[in-house]
């Protein structure tokens, strides 16, 4: 079993409507993920945070908005989503933020926008 | 061009084959390689490093030809449960967004 656990497992939501997914790991790790992955396609890099600060955004829409309160928590809060943001989103958790460090992830928060 | 490359399959084995799985990467710097595995509507989890004197898990084999830019992912007597996605992926020093994955090859092991 995962040791990065995501809730909710499944959320629906309308364009209009504000939600938040959340992701939770023991392992002392300090750094943390949000991956988005469509169908058939390999995850796609959203956010890193280094220490409880944002390290990367990939240009990532002002729709989504992460927050870190503290080492263990990741959240992704989301407003006013499109269709096409639907997909399988995945928190992960490493060591530290590093390209070399090994990435587990989280079993991931199914979306479905409506 | 991709930066990591894959066959995206679907393999289809008869239980108790071996099949092997190749990558390609472009980028020159990238450092470290790992194969992902992921189930059906499942997260990604890591299968194993690839190191560059090559390594094994059980039935699981893994090769880096940093020459020739690929690695490889061998599967020997290969099970039903093996059944999957597996992901290549490639990094290079520095920060995570160095790290990228490979779109995946499917595997379907048949009874």
């Amino acid at each position: 079993d995962t040791e990065v656990t995501q809730t909710p497992k499944h959320l629906v939501m309308g364009m209009t409507n504000k939600k938040s997914l959340k992701c939770e790991q023991h392992m002392g790790h300090r750094a943390m993920y949000w991956y988005k992955q469509k169908a058939k396609k390999p995850p796609e890099l959203m956010f890193v945070y280094s220490y409880e600060k944002l390290s990367i955004n990939e240009s990532v829409p002002s729709r989504f908005s992460p927050e870190c309160p503290n080492s263990s928590l990741l959240n992704l809060h989301l407003h006013a989503l499109q269709p096409e943001d639907s997909a399988l989103y995945l928190c992960a958790s490493s060591q530290v933020e590093g390209a070399g460090n090994t990435i587990y992830f989280g079993e991931g928060s199914w979306l479905t926008v409506v | 061009r991709k930066e990591v490359e894959q066959d995206p399959g679907p393999f289809n084995v008869p239980e108790g084959a071996t099949v092997a799985f190749n990558c390609t990467y472009s980028n020159s710097a990238s450092q470290s390689f790992f194969w992902y595995r992921q189930d059906c509507r499942k997260e990604p989890k890591l299968l194993m490093s690839v190191y560059s004197s090559g390594n094994e898990d059980g039935r699981f084999t893994a090769q880096l030809n940093r020459a020739s830019q690929y690695i490889s992912l061998l599967i020997r007597d290969s099970k039903l449960s093996d059944s999957a996605t597996y992901l290549c992926v490639a990094s290079r020093s520095g920060s995570a967004r160095q790290l990228t994955f490979g779109s995946g090859t499917q595997l379907t092991v048949l009874p």
